[in-house]
């Protein structure tokens, strides 16, 4: 299994500009997430999905969107690029939550996005 | 509001010194505290999840503890490849987490 897999690793964008950063698992799993990470603060959620067609704001959505057309994928649009969003962009995907068992999310690698 | 503190921000250790980390945190109701490894230029890893005070598990040299308020991350005798940022956080909603700032750890040989 590859696991969480996302691309690119890293992306410069202009002001102004829009993108689609991508990710894909391979573990079946029922939930994922996105989350960015900026210096010396902790990851923030910015939307989830609990399945495929569905999906929800986290803490921090403003600026992104989000669509769930199958199980595996999970893209974030970024539209209107904005300086704000220079981060490090983690995708996360786990169980559903079930009595039990731990839940963990796995993570992706991450995508460095600088807006310039 | 849920909330959660880690501390200390950064800890440099000699291989061999043996520390704890600490993760506080105030939540309405407690379903599930999680520590993460994350290494540089990686997402996290997950290490372990705490129910209930009381409540430890161990893995190789780390040992995670839970009270009431707060959780420990015990780093018994470290190595080297210890080094990495310890990254706590607390389940909220469908399974979602709220993530501490972490505690950057060095091991110097």
């Amino acid at each position: 299994n590859a696991g969480v897999t996302q691309t690119p690793k890293f992306r410069i964008l202009k002001i102004g500009q829009s993108m689609t950063l991508q990710c894909t698992q391979d573990m079946n799993h029922n939930y994922m997430y996105w989350y960015r990470q900026d210096p010396g603060m902790g990851l923030k959620l910015i939307y989830y999905s609990v399945g495929a067609g569905i999906t929800d704001k986290g803490e921090v959505p403003n600026g992104y969107n989000v669509s769930r057309s199958t199980t595996e994928d999970f893209p974030l649009r970024l539209e209107l690029a904005a300086p704000s969003q220079t981060s490090v962009y983690f995708c996360a995907s786990s169980w559903a939550l079930t009595s039990g068992i731990d839940n963990e999310q796995f993570f992706g690698p991450g995508t460095r996005l600088t807006v310039l | 509001e849920d909330q959660v503190t880690q501390s200390p921000e950064a800890l440099r250790l000699q291989e061999g010194e043996s520390s704890s980390l600490n993760c506080s945190y105030t939540v309405s109701g407690l379903r599930g505290l999680f520590w993460y490894r994350q290494d540089p230029g990686k997402g996290p890893e997950f290490l372990f999840t705490l129910y209930s005070a009381g409540e430890e598990k161990e893995k190789e040299r780390l040992k995670a503890t839970l009270t009431k308020k707060e959780s420990f991350l015990h780093i018994t005798a470290p190595k080297p490849e210890d080094s990495a940022t310890y990254l706590c956080a607390l389940r909220t909603g469908a399974n979602n987490l709220f993530f501490g700032t972490g505690t950057r750890l060095t091991v110097i040989p």
